[in-house]
């Protein structure tokens, strides 16, 4: 089984619409994150967290919300999907300093 | 202003030849940098890193080496092998204070391995 776990692996939406992605790990870190990729762009940080009671904005939060349901959980919303949030989506997880384990991604289409 | 360039988007080799990508970065509080490898409709996976206080590295076909002066790194895959095709993502960490290091990534190289 894989170690972090996200769904859904593809979504489509419309405008306006409230949409969550999902993620779950069982390699029993501490921290989680958010990021999005765009062709040509790289991934960039949306939300992070270091544990179940703390949640920190990344580089591109504004659109976006999270919850930390538990250690091992971590969603994230679209309040109001646009099409500009069209994108692959990556989860992570890390247990110490540095290195961050992802999941598979979810793709995300806004119609 | 991007603190992680990969300038080279594409990157083609013969297969059983060296594999050379490269990376810069502008933010000299960066102190870790790790590779990430890519491939299609999957999740980035963690290949190498190294410290600042080292100056290579070491894993098998795959070695990175830094230097801090140029604030450049570069990882070397030898030989490479069709399965290497994917794309590569840097990675720079930073201490951002409140217990917390932060990873910037480079746009990534897309590298093909001709068999």
């Amino acid at each position: 089984d894989a170690d972090v776990t996200q769904t859904p692996r593809n979504r489509i939406t419309k405008t306006g619409k409230r949409i969550m992605l999902e993620c779950s790990q069982t390699k029993g870190h501490d921290r989680m994150y958010w990021y999005r990729q765009d062709p040509g762009l790289g991934l960039r940080l949306i939300y992070y967290s270091f544990d179940v009671k703390d949640i920190n904005k990344g580089e591109i939060s504004d659109g976006y919300s999270v919850s930390r349901q538990a250690q091992a959980k971590f969603s994230l919303s679209l309040e109001s999907a646009i099409p500009n949030q069209t994108a692959l989506y990556f989860c992570a997880t890390s247990g110490g300093f540095t290195t961050q384990y992802f999941g598979p991604g979810t793709r995300l289409l806004v119609l | 202003d991007q603190q992680v360039k990969q300038n080279s988007p594409s990157l083609s080799v013969q297969e059983g030849r060296i594999s050379i990508l490269n990376c810069d970065y502008t933010n000299s509080m960066f102190d870790y940098f790790l590779w990430y490898k890519k491939y299609p409709a999957e999740g980035p996976t963690f290949l190498i890193s190294i410290s600042s206080i080292k100056d290579k590295n070491e894993d098998g076909r795959f070695t990175v080496f830094l230097n801090k002066s140029a604030k450049h790194l570069s990882l070397h895959i030898v030989p490479s092998q069709p399965g290497d095709s994917a794309v590569y993502f840097c990675a720079a960490s930073a201490w951002s204070g409140a217990g917390s290091y932060q990873l910037t990534f480079g746009k990534g190289t897309k590298l093909s391995v001709i068999p």
